[in-house]
């Protein structure tokens, strides 16, 4: 089965500052998602990453996948109260299937 | 607002209760998925199911059974649960190799 190790498992940063999160699997990785989730709710979809060296961005989040396709990161740009969550990563198993690490939560301090 | 809703968003239940959980999509998806997030534990993939065929059980016990009449609705029925089911039970769909949606959850206790 995949592996995705999260890092870290929490971290807290101040509101305007940047931060990471890295994904590392196991394995080659053929679709990588980021999601978002509030606490106790469901996940909202983030980006999606196939090719190595792929970057994505949409407003300040940014989302990378490396060369060799193990290891993706998310970074927030000026982080705000808004980007406060848990964010997964999940990577492409075949057959319609999605394989999720333990999540990274994010608290943003005013 | 994803479009997958869930309902009941909360349940309480005792161990020789019988409920079930339902999940509706109109997004013209053709897999829908039951996932368990517990506390401190990456998403566990439950069930899955393609155009009504169930194609994966991931080892889940007997006293959680999926229903999927049509490609638009997923049920999980409950019974005979034990505390450390308590859970949030997240949906999913998808259509083809597309992002899977999710709905909002449903908090499960079981007492």
């Amino acid at each position: 089965s995949q592996e995705l190790e999260q890092s870290p498992q929490s971290l807290i940063v101040q509101e305007g500052k940047n931060l990471t999160i890295n994904c590392t699997s196991s394995k080659t990785l053929y679709g990588l998602y980021w999601y978002k989730q509030k606490y106790g709710e469901g996940l909202i979809f983030l980006m999606m990453l196939q090719k190595g060296g792929e970057e994505k961005s949409h407003e300040k989040i940014t989302a990378k996948l490396d060369e060799k396709k193990q290891q993706s990161s998310l970074h927030i740009t000026a982080s705000q109260p808004s980007h406060a969550g848990i964010y997964l990563c999940g990577a492409e198993m075949g057959d319609y299937k999605l394989s999720f690490g333990a999540g990274t939560t994010v608290t943003v301090r005013a | 607002e994803t479009g997958v809703t869930q309902t009941p968003r909360h349940l309480v239940m005792g161990m020789t209760n019988k409920k079930s959980l339902k999940c509706e999509q109109h997004l013209g998806h053709n897999a829908m998925y039951w996932y368990k997030q517990s506390a401190k534990k990456p998403l566990e993939l439950m069930f899955v199911y393609n155009f009504k065929e169930q194609t994966e059980n991931n080892s889940v016990p007997s006293r959680f059974s999926p229903e999927c009449p049509n490609s638009s609705h997923l049920f999980l029925h409950l019974h005979t649960l034990q505390p450390e089911d308590s859970a949030l039970y997240l949906c999913a769909s998808k259509r083809g190799g597309n992002e899977q949606f999710f709905g909002p959850g449903t908090r499960l206790t079981v007492l």
